[in-house]
């Protein structure tokens, strides 16, 4: 089980510049989670799928976040613009059951300067 | 709703003493409770997690958890600290949804 896997591992971009950011889920699992973490706030949920439909997108901060998943094994996070603020590290993670304990990713470092 | 308060953000062990890691919850359902470590640039893995049944929950690397509905607490415990064990706790609780409130961390640190 190769877990969940995320890429880019590291991003550093300018203000205003679109950012992608993928993840592969672990096969067989049909939740997948976006988080991010930073100092202040913590761990936040961004957006859940199920079954490859979002179901729950009250987290996403604004219209400039975008999430995806166009199959069960690849999702995508998207920021467009991206602004300073952004600058967190973002976590993609999976499970088999709604109540099952989440597989998390490395995470993706993401600098807007 | 559920939440979760994790209490202490900086514990310091020395090298074999016990590690105790507190963790209360706040649930409107019956709830589900996790801890989870976060190694540096890694992401978060499960450590153990409660459910129903046995309230003591043994997890991997020698930690464990007691459920204790009386005094909604689910406290970390490892009875020897290795220098392994130097990384970032999170305890989550859910009502058995897919929404999982994460507390605000605590980072050990262990002393050699």
């Amino acid at each position: 089980d190769a877990g969940v896997i995320q890429s880019p591992r590291h991003e550093v971009t300018e203000m205003g510049q679109e950012v992608t950011l993928r993840c592969k889920p672990i096969s067989g699992h049909n939740s997948l989670f976006w988080y991010r973490q930073t100092m202040m706030r913590g761990l936040e949920l961004l957006i859940y799928f199920n079954n490859n439909v979002p179901i729950d997108d009250s987290g996403m901060p604004e219209d400039r976040f975008s999430a995806k998943m166009p199959n069960a094994s690849f999702s995508t996070l998207k920021i467009q613009p991206s602004e300073p603020r952004d600058s967190a590290v973002y976590f993609c993670a999976s499970s088999g059951q709604i109540s099952s304990p989440l597989h998390f990713g490395n995470g993706t470092r993401l600098t807007v300067t | 709703a559920q939440s979760v308060t994790q209490l202490g953000s900086h514990v310091s062990v020395s090298e074999g003493a016990l590690v105790l890691l507190r963790c209360n919850y706040s649930s409107s359902v019956p709830p589900y409770l996790f801890w989870y470590v976060q190694y540096p640039n890694q992401g978060l893995q499960l450590l153990l997690k409660y459910t129903t049944g046995a309230t003591l929950v043994k997890g991997i690397n020698g930690f464990e958890a007691e459920f204790k509905k009386s005094e909604t607490s689910f406290h970390l415990t490892k009875p020897s600290a290795h220098m392994s064990d130097a990384a970032e706790y999170f305890c989550a609780v859910s009502g058995g949804d897919y929404k999982l409130s994460f507390g605000a961390g605590t980072t050990v640190t262990v002393r050699a």
